[in-house]
């Protein structure tokens, strides 16, 4: 089964408007952490936001939000006023804190284009 | 300036031939990792290495094999056996603590773009 699911291939958004990316997952860890990252068309990863599971409030970080909600598997991230400068890949990603392995395991990624 | 650095940028191979990614960090960080991101897709873990003289295989670990011998490096070799290099590969750190002080994000060098002519 896929640990993290972007249901979502390709977004479009206008400036200044928000936009939410959808991420669901799947784990029994009890303790994991959460991760979104951009991914410009130059290839880095640049990291955003992170939540984990026991924060009892969702994570903010500038335009950058995630909608948090346990019971439902769902990590969604908001970016409230879009940019241009925003299009890019974004990846939602997971670490079982359970397993003891520090590396993430990451979705297939949405792409944003965001319109003028 | 702290970061990753990843070498070649770009490096074109013939079928066959065994080729190595350089990755050096100096952000002090325990934990290294190798990542293959193939067009479209998501990046899948192929190798991780925890401590220096240690290193634990990912889920696509066939066909490529690493080294820690220092704290700062964590080469990737993609063997012959590797049956389909083609790919766009990515080095990462993290530190390795625990607890609401260490989100432990994964920092990502630039990547190496690697073709098999």
């Amino acid at each position: 089964a896929q640990k993290i699911t972007q249901t979502q291939p390709g977004m479009f958004v206008q400036e200044k408007e928000a936009v939410t990316l959808d991420c669901t997952y799947d784990t029994s860890d009890p303790s994991y952490g959460l991760f979104w990252y951009k991914q410009p068309s130059s290839g880095e990863m640049i990291f955003l936001i992170y939540q984990g599971s026991y924060d009892q409030q969702n994570a903010t970080e500038g335009r950058y939000s995630l909608n948090f909600q346990k019971a439902r598997k769902s990590a969604n991230l908001v970016i409230s006023a879009s940019q241009l400068g925003d299009s890019a890949m974004y990846f939602c990603a997971m670490r079982e804190e359970g397993t003891g392995r520090r590396a993430l395991t990451f979705g297939s990624g949405t792409r944003l284009q965001v319109q003028p | 300036d702290g970061g990753i650095t990843q070498s070649p940028k770009y490096l074109f191979r013939k079928e066959g031939q065994n080729v190595t990614l350089s990755c050096e960090q100096n952000l002090n960080h325990d934990a290294m990792y190798w990542y293959r991101q193939d067009p479209g897709q998501g990046l899948r873990l192929i190798y991780y290495s925890q401590i220096v003289n240690d290193f634990q295989k990912g889920d696509i670990a066939e066909g490529y094999s690493v080294s820690r011998e220092k704290k700062e490096s964590f080469p990737l070799t993609v063997t012959s056996a590797q049956k389909n290099p083609t790919a766009f590969y990515l080095c990462a750190s993290s530190i390795v603590g625990q607890g609401r002080a260490h989100t432990g994000e994964l920092f990502f060098g630039e990547g190496s773009r690697l073709t098999v002519l």
